[in-house]
């Protein structure tokens, strides 16, 4: 079966940890994304890639980073600068940035202590 | 600044009852708009509109766009219990290569027995 996997389903870290969000999909999708979720607001674009060993910031990149070195795999690092990293966090991948129809995996809940 | 707005936030029927979620968008450059359905995790995919008047359908679900008018509705006839989640919008803008989605906060629709 297709699809995008993300791990672990619920993450807890210590408040000044670094964390990393996997994120693989097997759709041969050249774009992948990474969203944050919270209460009361929209999706928010993290970063995104349009092909291996490119990514671009989005509109919340403060205090994360991300890797393209496969065209299955965009992992996010959650850093220790990210002022407000408890959310839900959503990986999506499009076939390219043109075919903008993005298919989204089920999510990571990451909890900061 | 381009904003997504979806009415009502939320909405509680019975089923067998019919509904319609409205998305309002001002966006500049518009290329498509989604409609997503989230039930606790991922989101799916439902429609993609892109041209004015055209009534996409699937099963119970249907939806329509007016350009015009900026705006799109999403119905569900004879609802269902299964049917509970938040129906996501977001439009897909576009600047030369750059494609971006701007989402709205959803409608939380439940669908009481």
């Amino acid at each position: 079966d297709g699809g995008i996997t993300q791990s672990p389903k619920y993450l807890f870290r210590k408040e000044g940890q670094n964390v990393t969000l996997s994120c693989e999909q097997n759709l041969n999708h050249d774009a992948m994304y990474w969203y944050r979720q919270d209460p009361g607001q929209g999706l928010r674009l993290i970063y995104y890639s349009q092909i291996v060993n490119d990514f671009q910031k989005g509109d919340i990149a403060e205090g994360y980073s991300v890797s393209r070195e496969k065209k299955e795999s965009f992992p996010l690092t959650v850093t220790s600068a990210q002022k407000n990293p408890t959310a839900f966090y959503l990986c999506a991948s499009s076939i390219d940035r043109v075919r903008n129809e993005q298919f989204f995996g089920p999510g990571t809940r990451l909890t900061v202590l | 600044e381009d904003k997504v707005v979806q009415s009502p936030l939320s909405l509680v029927v019975h089923e067998g009852d019919t509904v319609t979620l409205n998305c309002s968008y001002e966006v500049t450059n518009f290329r498509s708009l989604l409609w997503y359905k989230q039930e606790k995790k991922a989101p799916t995919f439902l429609f993609m509109l892109t041209s004015s008047g055209i009534e996409k359908k699937s099963g119970r679900l249907s939806s329509i766009l007016d350009k015009k008018e900026l705006f799109s509705i999403l119905n569900i006839t004879a609802t269902q219990t299964g049917d509970s989640a938040v129906y996501l919008c977001a439009v897909e803008s576009y600047a030369g290569n750059n494609r971006k989605l701007i989402w709205g906060l959803g409608t939380s629709l439940a669908v009481n027995p």
